[in-house]
């Protein structure tokens, strides 16, 4: 079974410095990676994915993920935190198995705040 | 159109109520989602439609009746809800794995 780990319930960052949300997965076979973003009482918004290729992803906002497949990890990265940053930040991983394999699996989700 | 839309935005019904979710997609996506979200937690799945018939069902209580009534529209019938069912329900269609959330419905069950 497919599983993510986001192990930091809550990231306070002062605006200006760089952030990072960790995540990490387990999957059989080459994962599919996302991140999302959801504000207060709206949906879910996507914000980048690795499937195969650079290691380096780059998104939505100026976010960006890094791939490391020896520490099975895919943490979202800001250079430069703004304050509009302060949402709740989903990882999730696909596998390529069928059926409810290929369905997403969600972490627990990190709750970032950008201090002014 | 580049989104996914929900109504209605918020729903407040009793437990002996029927009422409907909507949700509609003009980005041609094949497969259409369900999925509840309690506050502060991940999205939890409940159906998936793929070209317009019902692939997946997560153990749903039967309270919960999913409808694809074309490619564009997905409906969430609900009938003698429980006050445990209070929750934000997320639509979603995808294409090239991504999902596309619509902003939910905010149910609550009095």
């Amino acid at each position: 079974a497919q599983s993510v780990a986001q192990p930091e319930d809550q990231v306070n960052v002062a605006e200006g410095n760089p952030l990072t949300v960790k995540c990490t997965y387990s999957v059989s076979g080459n994962p599919y990676l996302f991140w999302y973003v959801q504000y207060p009482n709206r949906g879910l918004q996507f914000l980048l994915k690795y499937i195969t290729g650079d290691n380096l992803v780059k998104g939505s906002y100026g976010f960006e993920a890094e791939f490391n497949k020896s520490q099975t990890s895919f943490h979202l990265k800001k250079p430069s935190a703004l304050v509009s940053d302060s949402a709740l930040y989903f990882c999730a991983v696909r596998g390529i198995s069928s059926g409810s394999a290929r369905q997403l699996t969600f972490g627990s989700g990190t709750q970032l705040t950008v201090l002014p | 159109d580049t989104e996914v839309t929900q109504t209605p935005k918020h729903l407040v019904m009793g437990m002996t109520n029927k009422k409907s979710l909507k949700c509609e997609q003009h980005m041609g996506h094949r497969a259409m989602y369900w999925y509840k979200q309690k506050a502060k937690k991940p999205p939890e799945l409940m159906f998936v439609y793929s070209y317009e018939k019902l692939s997946i069902n997560e153990s749903v209580p039967s309270r919960f009746s999913p409808e694809c009534p074309n490619s564009s529209l997905l409906n969430l019938h609900l009938h003698a809800l429980q006050p445990e069912d209070s929750a934000l329900y997320l639509c979603a269609s995808s294409q090239d794995s991504v999902r596309f959330f619509g902003p939910g419905t905010r149910l609550t069950v009095l």
